[in-house]
């Protein structure tokens, strides 16, 4: 079992619908959950974290996190073209700002097509 | 502010050769990882440094793999021989000790013929 699992898609939604992107980690004692984006031959750049359980937002972005599912979701409302791009779900044990916050574990990466 | 910048872009060389990758941190964060990404796999991690001080290796494949941070600042991977199955794209990511986000390069694209 991958310690980080993503459904590598390629999930494609049209130009204004809620792009739904999903996530399941293996270990109970993770703490802290990313999601990156990655455009093509680009570096992943973040875009949300969250730790604690709920919904987290930030502009057009919800994080959705249940650690008792071992599930964590990024919810893009108003998709646009430019959204095309490789979503990177990633964890890690530390807590927030803890000397290691930065080793991740990533899954594999969802491709995500926005269509006009 | 500059980012994360790795260098070369892309590099292509034979099995046995000798390369060397650079990566240069956003100027004052402390820590400093590096990644690999083999096609058709996940990114995973290979080694943290915290100034020049190397905090976990865990993730580094094999002896063939050497890294340094001389100074606290930049870092080299340098691998040596190179292997056919060391292709891959290897990212370096930095981070500060306060809110320790990590902020990753371009990467490196790797071929090993």
């Amino acid at each position: 079992q991958k310690e980080v699992e993503q459904n590598s898609g390629p999930l494609s939604v049209p130009e204004g619908a809620i792009a739904s992107l999903n996530c399941t980690y293996s270990d109970r004692g993770s703490q802290s959950f990313f999601w990156y984006r990655q455009y093509s031959g680009k570096s992943p750049e973040l875009i949300m974290f969250i730790y604690s359980n709920g919904d987290k937002e930030d502009g057009r972005f919800t994080a959705q996190l249940n650690k008792a599912s071992q599930y964590v979701s990024l919810l893009i409302r108003d998709s646009q073209p430019s959204d095309s791009a490789t979503y990177l779900c990633a964890v890690n044990k530390a807590a927030a700002g803890g000397t290691s916050y930065g080793k991740l574990t990533f899954g594999q990466g969802t491709i995500l097509t926005v269509h006009p | 502010e500059a980012g994360v910048t790795q260098f070369p872009s892309h590099s292509v060389i034979e099995k046995g050769q000798t390369v060397t990758l650079r990566c240069d941190p956003i100027s004052g964060h402390d820590n400093l990882y590096w990644y690999r990404r083999v096609m058709g796999k996940e990114i995973k991690f290979l080694l943290h440094f915290v100034k020049e001080s190397k905090q976990d290796e865990s993730g580094m494949p094999n002896n063939r793999f050497l890294a340094e941070r001389t100074g606290g600042t930049y870092s080299t991977l340098k691998v040596q021989p190179a292997e056919l199955e060391d292709s891959g794209v290897y990212f370096c990511a930095s981070s500060d000790r306060v809110r320790g986000e990590a902020f990753f390069g371009q990467g490196t694209r790797l071929t090993v013929v």
